[in-house]
């Protein structure tokens, strides 16, 4: 089992370009988050879908959007990348929501200039 | 909205030294969860806390669940080197049967050998 997985690892932007950041859990979770990490702010939920086809807002989804395409990928859009979205994205999975341990991907360094 | 506040922001210990952070939310919680990053990687589950007032130990590390369900603690004694890493803490609440983790800001942990 490979767990959570995250494409890409590294990425560069330049300021309104747009992409798309890809994940997969292969455990049969139906529930899926994603978060970025910015220093000295520990981990902020951007969106999150509780089970296969829903979605909804976590924390801080301004410019972005996302994907449940099926119960095992949820993929995470930016459509006009701005410089305040340098950050580490990860992504994580978890069997239900609210109360299921959390399986974090690796992460996706995203650096916008 | 909820908040997950998180204290000290770093912690340098001497190997053998005790450590621990807290963690305290600004709304009752349902669950709480501890996570720990090592530097470069990506959070991982140690455990979560549900009932009001629950002590949980994992080796040398003591989770906390305060009564109230609004703060709790992560103790490790006597530290060693592989113990060094961030520790989160994140937040359940539910609204209108919704469940959404709010993670703390994290303690850095350095042990000093």
């Amino acid at each position: 089992n490979a767990g959570v997985t995250q494409t890409p690892k590294f990425q560069v932007l330049k300021t309104g370009q747009s992409m798309t950041l890809q994940c997969a859990q292969d455990m049969n979770h139906n529930s899926m988050y994603w978060y970025r990490q910015d220093p000295g702010m520990g981990l902020r939920l951007i969106y999150y879908s509780a089970s296969e086809g829903t979605t909804d807002k976590g924390e801080v989804p301004n410019g972005y959007n996302v994907s449940r395409l099926n119960k095992r990928e949820f993929s995470l859009r930016l459509e006009s990348a701005a410089p305040s979205q340098t950050s580490v994205y990860f992504c994580a999975s978890s069997e239900y929501s609210g109360g299921a341990e959390q399986y974090f991907g690796p992460g996706t360094r995203l650096t916008v200039t | 909205g909820q908040q997950v506040m998180q204290i000290p922001q770093y912690q340098h210990v001497q190997e053998g030294e005790d450590f621990t952070t807290y963690c305290n939310s600004s709304t009752t919680l349902s669950n709480i969860q501890w996570y720990k990053q090592r530097p470069g990687g990506h959070p991982v589950f140690l455990i979560q806390l549900v009932k009001s007032g629950e002590v949980k130990k994992q080796k040398r590390l003591t989770f906390q669940f305060g009564e109230a369900k609004k703060n709790s603690s992560l103790h490790i004694t006597a530290t060693q080197t592989t113990d060094v890493g961030t520790y989160f803490c994140a937040g359940c609440s539910v609204t209108s049967g919704t469940y959404k983790y709010i993670f703390g800001t994290g303690t850095r942990l350095k042990v000093l050998a």
